[in-house]
């Protein structure tokens, strides 16, 4: 059974960097044809696609965000992370992680971390 | 940019009701990516139906979806108490291409 764990800090500061990781178990981040997907939601809002990055490492991003967004790997551990730069308070959400089978839905989620932008 | 409107925004029915929830884009659907997806209050979205009418492992069959170009529908036949929750359509493509949500349908009890 796979399951997605978001862990990091609730808290940042405004101009400060949001970093988030994403533990994956029950499948292998490197294999598989699996795209893993970073995902927020601001306090009752709707949703907001962040970006993903491909079992290869090849990454894509929101054009919306593009400039302040990093996602990264780390295959030993099995984890994908999400940097977001520059931070401020439209930046509070609660941040998901999600696997993309088919690349182009999101059919598994991990529970979310709600992180707060404020100082 | 592509742009998803959903309809009603809020349908206030029974259980046992039927419910049809609508998904517009403002360009056509390329290669059928429209999915739909169930949230629950404290809870992560869920994914019901993708490709336009195909149901996710696990989802009940009284779930269906169906449309095509630029209008999509959710189709609850009966609704079960468990189904009373917010859904969203999502739409992957555009140039350059990303997923697009909707800003959701609130099914409550009426």
């Amino acid at each position: 059974q796979v399951q997605l764990q978001e862990s990091g800090p609730g808290l940042v500061k405004p101009s400060q960097t949001l970093s988030l990781t994403c533990t994956v178990s029950g499948a292998s981040i490197s294999s598989g044809g699996y795209y893993w997907t970073w995902v927020r939601q601001n306090p009752g809002k709707g949703l907001e696609w962040i970006g993903y990055i491909y079992y290869t490492g090849n990454t894509y991003f929101s054009p919306s965000l593009k400039s302040r967004v990093t996602i990264s790997r780390d295959t030993v551990n099995n984890k994908f992370s999400l940097r977001l730069t520059s931070v401020s308070a439209t930046d509070t959400a609660v941040y998901y992680c999600g696997r993309q089978s088919r690349g182009v839905d999101i059919d598994l989620w991990g529970q979310g971390t709600l992180v707060t932008v404020s100082s | 940019d592509i742009v998803l409107t959903q309809s009603p925004g809020t349908l206030s029915l029974s259980p046992g009701d039927r419910a049809t929830l609508s998904c517009w884009a403002s360009q056509s659907v390329t290669n059928n990516y429209l999915a739909w997806y169930q949230q629950k209050p404290g809870q992560a979205p869920r994914l019901l139906i993708y490709g336009i009418s195909n149901r996710a492992t696990g989802i009940p069959d009284r779930f269906s979806g169906s449309g095509s170009g630029t209008d999509f529908t959710l189709t609850i036949s009966r609704l079960e108490p468990e189904d009373f929750a917010v859904y969203y359509c999502q739409q992957y493509g555009g140039s350059p291409p990303g997923f697009i949500f909707g800003p959701g349908t609130t099914v409550d009890v009426k």
